[in-house]
């Protein structure tokens, strides 16, 4: 069965104090890789997409990146704003939907 | 542009009743998802429209739930009757296709009593 896991489940870090996030898949036939960030009350908002192995993409202090197995959301000197749940998210070639993960809470204390 | 718009932003209703929910996607998405969002579920995909058509529905849960696109600009889910364990917060979503990133709207959060 094609899973999604994330972890931690919460990771509570100081202001500038830089960390990863992981999420990994069941291997068979990836299309693509998506982060997103939640708010509280909100609907998710898209960060990024990652297609291939080796791939890299930033955005302000986040760089995700993706292996056969794997990817990795990290945060460089996080500030309090960049608090939050992250989604990772991922469409196999076999499926017609997205499964995405249960999320890691993100906790930037000042 | 206004992103993904949905109505209303919270329902309470008593088991038994129905309940629409509403959405309107990005002008131009062609793609448009209904998403259930709990605790101890996660975000769980109800069903999948493409230029209107229904490609995916195999997350509704039962019968008693019925989703509708009848043009490229308005959605409805719909759930007849509702029950307790129905309660959630329900997504709208719409892409550029599905291997596109997806906006989200604000949800609606649904209480069945």
């Amino acid at each position: 069965e094609d899973q999604v896991t994330q972890s931690p489940e919460a990771l509570r870090l100081q202001e500038g104090e830089s960390s990863s996030l992981n999420c990994s898949y069941t291997v068979s036939g990836l299309r693509g890789l998506f982060w997103y960030r939640q708010d509280p009350g909100k609907g998710p908002e898209f960060l990024f997409t990652l297609y291939s192995a080796g791939e890299e993409k930033e955005k302000e202090r986040l760089k995700a990146t993706l292996t056969k197995k794997e990817s990795f959301l990290h945060i460089t000197a996080p500030k309090p704003e960049d608090s939050a749940t992250y989604l990772c998210a991922v469409l196999y070639s076999s499926a017609s939907k997205i499964i995405f993960g249960s999320g890691t809470r993100l906790s930037i204390r000042p | 542009d206004a992103g993904v718009i949905q109505s209303p932003r919270h329902e309470v209703t008593e088991m038994g009743q129905e309940v629409t929910l509403r959405c309107k996607p990005i002008s131009g998405h062609n793609s448009l998802f209904w998403y259930r969002q709990t605790m101890m579920r996660g975000l769980e995909l109800l069903i999948y429209f493409n230029n209107n058509v229904p490609i995916d529905d195999s997350g509704m849960p039962e019968d008693r739930f019925s989703a509708k696109m009848p043009n490229a600009s308005f959605s409805t889910l719909k759930i007849q009757p509702s029950e307790p364990r129905d309660s959630a917060v329900y997504f709208c979503a719409s892409s550029l296709g599905q291997d596109a990133g997806y906006t989200f709207g604000s949800g609606t959060r649904l209480t069945v009593v």
